[in-house]
């Protein structure tokens, strides 16, 4: 069963930062574009960023662009986020969402989410 | 950017109706890369429909998509209780990848 499974979100202060993690299991990870979506309180779900399955393309959404960095250790199965300069508007559950191939393609599965919360 | 607005913002129907949700662009969306989610409260989004018109792994077939260009079509034949929730379209044609703001089907 294709699995993925987010961590490290939790509270911080505007301008800090913040490492999100999405363990995957279930398929060959290093095969796949994996992205990061998010969803405001209340709101819609938002396309934050993606990465090729080897690593060596990156893409942004222009409210992130600068800010978050996107990676894969595909040793180790696993997704990550860094995010910098925290805005209160990043306030949001993220997920991360496999995509079909080796594009940036519809989302499926997805994790479960984590709670990015940004506030002094 | 391709703008996706769907419509209704809700759509209040009971058990056994049929539902239809649309999803216009504000650009064509090429080759019909249009996928539709379903999201239930507390529950991340799960994917439905892709390619506007191809069910999903293990999604009943009372669930169909159509369309192509800019105006695309969710429709639910016969309303389940469970199919009460908020449903989203996505487009993956062009960059970056943009989501429609929402349907929520709600029980009448």
């Amino acid at each position: 069963e294709v699995q993925l499974l987010e961590s490290g979100g939790g509270l911080v202060q505007p301008g800090g930062s913040l490492r999100l993690s999405c363990a995957a299991s279930g398929f060959t990870f290093s095969s796949y574009v994996i992205t990061w979506v998010r969803q405001a309180p209340g709101k819609g779900l938002e396309w934050v960023s993606a990465i090729s399955a080897g690593g060596d393309s990156t893409y942004y959404a222009d409210s992130v662009k600068g800010r978050f960095t996107i990676s894969r250790d595909n040793s180790e199965n696993t997704l990550y986020l860094q995010m910098n300069r925290l805005r209160a508007e990043d306030t949001a559950v993220y997920y991360c969402a496999k995509c079909s191939g080796n594009y940036i393609s519809w989302f499926d599965p997805w994790g479960q989410g984590t709670q990015v919360t940004v506030s002094s | 950017e391709i703008v996706l607005t769907q419509s209704p913002g809700t759509l209040s129907l009971s058990p056994g109706e049929r539902a239809t949700l649309s999803c216009r662009a504000s650009q064509t969306v090429s080759s019909s890369s249009l996928a539709w989610y379903q999201q239930k409260p507390g529950q991340a989004p799960r994917l439905l429909i892709y390619g506007a018109s191809s069910r999903a792994t293990g999604i009943p077939d009372r669930f169909s998509g159509s369309g192509s260009g800019t105006d695309f079509t969710l429709t639910i034949s016969r309303l389940e209780p469970e199919d009460f929730a908020v449903y989203y379209c996505q487009q993956y044609g062009s960059s970056p990848r943009t989501f429609g703001q929402g349907t929520k089907v709600e029980i009448k």
